[in-house]
C-alpha cells in the first residue's frame, strides 16, 4: 500500500496568514494527488484535484502543487472559515489512501 | 439538487450484521463509480470499496475483503454496503462517495451514518 505523510499534523496560524501543508507519498503518485477540507462532524470537502485542478467553487487563495512523491496545499491568506482539518489523498493505486490529517487552528 | 444520503448505521454486536445504504439524487448515478469509506471520530479516513457504474468491478480493501460486500441498483440510484462479521475495530462514521467523472477524486459525499459495534 501507498503511505501517505502529512505535515505537519497541527499548526496555529492567524487570519490573512499565508500556510503550507506537505504531504509525501511513499512511492511515486505521478499526480494522482487530492486534497479535501473537513470540518468538526460534517464530511469532506473536495479542494483540489490532480495535484493542482482548483474543484469548480473552491475559492482561488487555495492552490495545490508538486508531482511524483512531494506535494503541497498552500492556502494564500488565511479566512475564519478554513481553521479546520486537511487531508491528502493518493487515487494512483488501489487501497486508495489518505494522510493523517492536517488541523489548522487560530 | 445533487445529493448522497447515507441510513443504516446502527449499534450492532461484534459477530454481527448491517446493511448501509445510500441514496444518490440529481445526476446520472450509472455515470460514475461508487465509494464506501468511514473514519473513526476524531481520526483519519480509510477508503473500504468501490464500484465501477456499469460492469461492477469491484475492489476491496484488506481490512474488509471476504467480510463487507459493496453492491449497487443503477435502477434505483441506489448504493449497498453489506457489513457482516463485524467486530470492534469497525465501529466508525461511514461515508459513500462519488468518484469524479475524469479524474478518480471524491467530489461528492454524503452526510455519513455511525455504526457502533459494541456488546
Amino acid at each position: 500500500d501507498i503511505q501517505m505523510t502529512q505535515s505537519p499534523s497541527s499548526l496555529s496560524a492567524s487570519v490573512g496568514d499565508r500556510v503550507t501543508i506537505t504531504c509525501r507519498a511513499s512511492q511515486s503518485i505521478s499526480n494522482f494527488l487530492n486534497w479535501y477540507q473537513q470540518k468538526p462532524g460534517k464530511a469532506p470537502n473536495l479542494l483540489i484535484y490532480g495535484a493542482s485542478r482548483l474543484q469548480t467553487g473552491v475559492p482561488s487563495r487555495f492552490s495545490g502543487s508538486g508531482s511524483g512523491t512531494e506535494f503541497t496545499l498552500t492556502i494564500s491568506s488565511l479566512q475564519p472559515d478554513d481553521f479546520t482539518t486537511y487531508f491528502c489523498q493518493q487515487s494512483y493505486n488501489t487501497p486508495w489512501t489518505f494522510g493523517q490529517g492536517t488541523k489548522v487552528d487560530i | 439538487q445533487v445529493y448522497l444520503v447515507e441510513s443504516g448505521g446502527g449499534l450492532v454486536k461484534p459477530g454481527g450484521s448491517l446493511r448501509l445504504s445510500c441514496a444518490a439524487s440529481g445526476f446520472i448515478f450509472s455515470d460514475h463509480y461508487m465509494s464506501w469509506l468511514r473514519q473513526v471520530p476524531g481520526k483519519g479516513l480509510e477508503w473500504l470499496s468501490f464500484i465501477s457504474g456499469r460492469d461492477n468491478t469491484i475492489y476491496y480493501a484488506d481490512s474488509v475483503r471476504g467480510r463487507f460486500t459493496i453492491s449497487r441498483d443503477n435502477s434505483k440510484n441506489s448504493l449497498y454496503l453489506q457489513m457482516d462479521s463485524l467486530r470492534a475495530e469497525d465501529t466508525a462514521v461511514y461515508y459513500c462517495a462519488r468518484e469524479g467523472s475524469a479524474w478518480p477524486h471524491y467530489d461528492l459525499w454524503g452526510q455519513g451514518t455511525l455504526v457502533t459495534v459494541s456488546s
